[in-house]
């Protein structure tokens, strides 16, 4: 089972470039979501969608864009890269309705020099 | 607002000494509270949540909603529990959406 899949894994961008990264997820999950991770930070929410065609805010999403065609991608985008956009991001999916676990990306490590 | 704390952002214990990581969280509904770990350059997954008053690994973890807390515990730790554990509240509903803490680094010496 591929679960969640994450690319690239690593990306360095100078800044004011754009770049998309790519999730997918092959559990016909509804929901997805992307996360940031800092250092003391914990990880925090950018955006999610509850299904495809339907997206959200989550607590960080400046800089930063979404959409959700099909149900198994969720590509995140970054529309101008700045250093403070220097972070682990990781891809989630669940399914949508009741208590259930999130599977988790391997993680896209970004640097913005 | 919702929120997670962990205030420990590093423990350290010794192998079989017993292990208690901390989590508050505030939240105005009926919470739903899981333990999610990430091992070195392993992806994070879920470790346990409280609906299934599981041990996983020999860790357990209880609700206690006077306290606002979902401790995570185990009675004698192992040198392969060394990882980064992060508490999560989950909004539940039609959304869905993970709240998460700032996470504790665990480590375990020899």
């Amino acid at each position: 089972n591929a679960g969640v899949t994450q690319t690239p894994k690593f990306q360095v961008l100078k800044t004011g470039q754009s770049m998309t990264l790519q999730c997918a997820q092959d559990m016909n999950h509804e929901y997805m979501s992307w996360y940031r991770q800092d250092p003391g930070m914990g990880l925090r929410l950018i955006h999610y969608s509850v299904g495809a065609g339907i997206t959200d805010q989550g607590e960080v999403p400046n800089g930063y864009n979404v959409s959700r065609s099909t149900t198994e991608d969720f590509p995140l985008r970054l529309l101008s890269a700045a250093p403070s956009q220097t972070s682990v991001y990781f891809c989630a999916s669940s399914q949508q309705v009741g208590i259930s676990e999130a599977f988790f990306g391997q993680g896209t490590r970004l640097t913005v020099v | 607002a919702q929120r997670v704390t962990q205030p420990e952002k590093l423990l350290s214990v010794f192998k079989g000494a017993p292990v208690e990581l901390k989590c508050n969280y505030s939240y105005s509904g009926s919470p739903e509270l899981f333990w999610y770990v990430q091992y070195s350059r392993q992806r994070l997954q879920l470790l346990l949540r409280h609906i299934s008053r599981e041990s996983i690994k020999g860790f357990t973890a209880d609700l206690n909603k006077g306290e606002t807390s979902f401790h995570l515990k185990k009675p004698f730790a192992q040198e392969e529990d060394s990882a980064m554990y992060y508490c999560a509240l989950s909004m539940g509903g039609a959304t869905n959406k993970l709240i998460f803490g700032t996470g504790t680094l665990l480590a375990v010496q020899p």
